[in-house]
C-alpha cells in the first residue's frame, strides 16, 4: 500500500530533550516536507526536500532540523524542544519535478513539549 | 507571498443539503493550483479537489464543486447533499505552478464543518 508513515504518532517531552520525529514513505518520491499545524493558524511550512543531500527552509524553520540521506526518509529533528513547538505536525510528499502531483500526508504527529 | 483566507471559522448543515465553503486567495501569479482539503477526526489530510488556475471550467469531484472565480480571486467548496460523513476540517491550499523547486501549500485557518442529522 503507498502511504507515507511517521513516528511516533503521539510524544509528550520536556523542554529541551532533543527527539526526532520519523517520516517514510514508499512511493519513490523526490519531494518531501514538513508541516505544523495551530489553531488557527493552518498549516505551515517547515523545511521541504527536493532530492537527497537537497533540503531547504520553509517558512517556520527556527529550532527545527532536518536530513535527507536516502530518498524514502526525511526525518524531523528538534535539538532543543521548547513549549512553542507544541503542535500537530505533517509531513507530506510527491514525485516532485514542477508539474502538478499529488502530495501525499503522512497521519500527523502530536508533539507537546512541557 | 501568496496569502488564503477562510473568513467562515465554523459551519453547519442538515443532512442532505447543500453547503458552501468560501476561499479567498491572494496572488500575483497567473498559473497555479488551488485545493480543498478535508481533515476528519482521524486528523489525515485528505484532498477532496482540486482547480488549475489555466482551466475555466469548475473542477466537480461526484458531490464536491468548485466555483472558481480567477478574477476575483475566490475559489469555493460546494458540497451536495451533506452527510454525516463529510463533518470536518475543510482546508483550502494554494500551490504556484511555476516554482520548479518548492511545492509549497500555502493553507487557510480551516472551516470546521458540522453536519446535523
Amino acid at each position: 500500500e503507498a502511504q507515507v508513515t511517521q513516528n511516533p504518532r503521539y510524544l509528550i517531552t520536556v523542554t529541551g530533550k532533543k527527539l526526532t520525529v520519523t517520516c517514510s514513505q514508499n512511493m519513490n518520491h523526490e519531494y518531501m516536507s514538513w508541516y505544523r499545524q495551530d489553531p488557527g493558524l493552518g498549516l505551515r511550512q517547515i523545511y521541504y526536500s527536493m532530492n537527497v543531500e537537497v533540503t531547504d527552509k520553509g517558512d517556520v524553520p527556527e529550532g527545527y532540523k532536518v536530513s535527507r540521506k536516502e530518498k524514502r526518509n526525511f526525518p524531523l529533528i528538534l535539538e532543543s524542544p521548547s513549549p512553542n513547538q507544541t503542535s500537530l505536525y505533517f509531513c507530506a510528499s510527491s514525485f516532485g519535478l514542477g508539474a502538478y502531483n499529488e502530495q501525499f500526508f503522512g497521519p500527523g504527529t502530536r508533539l507537546t513539549v512541557l | 507571498a501568496q496569502t488564503v483566507t477562510q473568513s467562515q471559522p465554523e459551519m453547519s448543515v442538515q443532512e442532505a443539503e447543500t453547503v458552501t465553503l468560501s476561499c479567498t486567495y491572494d496572488t500575483s501569479e497567473s498559473d497555479y493550483y488551488l485545493f480543498w482539503y478535508k481533515q476528519p477526526p482521524s486528523r489525515q489530510m485528505i484532498l477532496v479537489i482540486r482547480q488549475e488556475a489555466y482551466k475555466q471550467q469548475n473542477a466537480t469531484e461526484n458531490r464536491f464543486s468548485v466555483n472558481f472565480q480567477k478574477a476575483a480571486k475566490s475559489f469555493s467548496l460546494k458540497i451536495s447533499d451533506s452527510q454525516l460523513g463529510d463533518a470536518a476540517m475543510y482546508f483550502c491550499a494554494y500551490r504556484s505552478r511555476g516554482n520548479f523547486g518548492n511545492e509549497k501549500l500555502t493553507f487557510g485557518t480551516g472551516t470546521r464543518l458540522t453536519i446535523i442529522p
